[in-house]
């Protein structure tokens, strides 16, 4: 079984929707989870990250774990075109620095 | 914002010589690190360095790697003797502290090819 697994999309939606994006993980230690975007051509950009289980805001950005179910998702309200990326979920591999990251949803946001 | 920079963004080396990739981490950042992502797959860690010293590395980081701190601001990732299946972007990141809770903050890549 996979670490961590993410739906590749790609997802299109229109402007001004509501998106979520999802990863499940299979390591139960996995303690902190981190979204990151990647805009084409370039490097991971880090959105959010979140300890253990429950929510967290961040303006448009809502990321939520739930570590009984071993998933976590990343919501984006009134998503734009600049939204249009690669979003990946990645986790700290048990205390360590190591991430472990999924394969990446692509999105994309028509106007 | 501060930011990783990385140089080049696309070097093209043929088979079997000899290639270093450069990074500039964030000034105030003490831990680095090198991640890579063959097209079409995931980003995946190679390795990660703090006081001159490798902390960890993957199994992918292999003899053929090796990572340096040359001077105050540099970080190379150097491939010997490179494969066609080295093509991949390379990444670097750094961050303040170490530890699971501790952002990186990645640079934009360099686009690696091996003819």
């Amino acid at each position: 079984q996979k670490e961590v697994e993410q739906d590749p999309g790609p997802l299109s939606v229109p402007e001004g929707a509501i998106v979520s994006l999802n990863c499940t993980y299979s390591n139960s230690a996995f303690q902190y989870f981190m979204w990151y975007r990647q805009y084409s051509r370039k490097g991971p950009e880090l959105l959010m990250y979140t300890y253990s289980s429950g929510n967290k805001e961040d303006g448009r950005f809502t990321a939520q774990v739930d570590k009984s179910s071993k998933y976590i998702s990343l919501f984006i309200r009134d998503s734009q075109p600049s939204d249009s990326a690669t979003y990946l979920c990645a986790m700290p591999l048990g205390n360590t620095d190591k991430l472990i990251f999924g394969t990446g949803t692509r999105l994309q946001v028509f106007p | 914002e501060p930011e990783v920079t990385q140089t080049p963004s696309h070097q093209v080396t043929q088979m079997g010589q000899e290639v270093i990739l450069r990074c500039v981490p964030i000034s105030n950042h003490l831990y680095f690190y090198w991640y890579r992502q063959i097209l079409g797959q995931k980003v995946e860690f190679l390795v990660s360095f703090y006081n001159n010293e490798i902390s960890e590395k993957s199994e992918i980081f292999d003899d053929q790697f090796s990572v340096e701190r040359p001077d105050g601001s540099n970080f190379t990732l150097k491939i010997r003797s490179t494969k066609l299946e080295d093509s991949a972007m390379y990444f670097c990141a750094s961050s303040r502290l170490a530890g699971p809770n501790q952002p990186q903050h990645f640079g934009d890549g360099t686009r690696l090819s091996i003819l």
